[in-house]
């Protein structure tokens, strides 16, 4: 069974800080990859996916993957109160097509 | 809103009830995703189809969960004689393969208490 990781956290960066989440998996043959916004009692959001090594930008979201060391980051420039919320990662159990395995999330918190 | 409705929204039940809840896809998605998710834990896969066929249910569902997606359209999940240990949130994501890859897309999820 494959394996996603998260530090639970809370993570707590000021306002206009960059929040960086990562995530480590445990199958070296994973090629998708997804992350997640969850706020409190509602359901996933999908922010990022990334498929490459490298970055890859989307506004003041940065998803990294680094796929010789098993790990993928998500890096939140200028953080506002707003995304405060459990930050999701996820990784197709095969392939890139398949049920999703999720770690247990990372909460962020901005404070003013 | 990403296209895809849960009904209910919310359901209290008692121990030994039965309940159903319902899915509606993104209408051009032809897989569906159910997962259950409970407090401070990721989305746990329970089961899913590509059009009509139910491809894979979990090994930790058990034989009092049943999903069905008759015409490959919208979806119903029962659980049957719910016991405490069901409450939880019920997902349903949706999704369209295309290129060899795949995004889902969350609906707003049914959250379940059983007393």
């Amino acid at each position: 069974q494959k394996e996603v990781e998260q530090n639970s956290g809370p993570l707590s960066v000021p306002e206009g800080a960059i929040a960086s989440l990562n995530c480590t998996y445990s199958d070296r043959g994973s090629q998708s990859f997804f992350w997640y916004r969850q706020y409190s009692g509602k359901s996933p959001e999908l922010i990022m996916s990334i498929y490459s090594n490298g970055d890859k930008e989307d506004g003041r979201f940065t998803a990294q993957l680094n796929k010789a060391s098993q790990y993928v980051s998500l890096l939140i420039r200028d953080s506002q109160p707003s995304d405060s919320a459990t930050y999701l990662c996820a990784v197709p159990a095969r392939y890139n097509t398949d049920k999703l395995i999720f770690g247990t999330g990372t909460r962020l918190q901005v404070f003013p | 809103d990403t296209g895809v409705s849960q009904d209910p929204r919310h359901k209290i039940t008692k121990r030994g009830q039965n309940v159903t809840f319902r899915c509606d896809p993104i209408s051009e998605h032809n897989r569906l995703y159910w997962y259950r998710q409970t407090l401070g834990q990721g989305p746990e896969f329970l089961t899913y189809f590509q059009n009509e066929a139910q491809l894979e249910k979990s090994r930790l569902l058990s034989d009092r969960f049943s999903a069905e997606r008759p015409k490959g359209s919208f979806s119903t999940l029962e659980i049957q004689r719910t016991e405490q240990g069901d409450s939880a949130m019920y997902l349903c994501a949706s999704s369209h393969v295309w290129g060899g890859q795949e995004t889902q897309y969350f609906g707003p999820g049914t959250r379940l208490l059983v007393l």
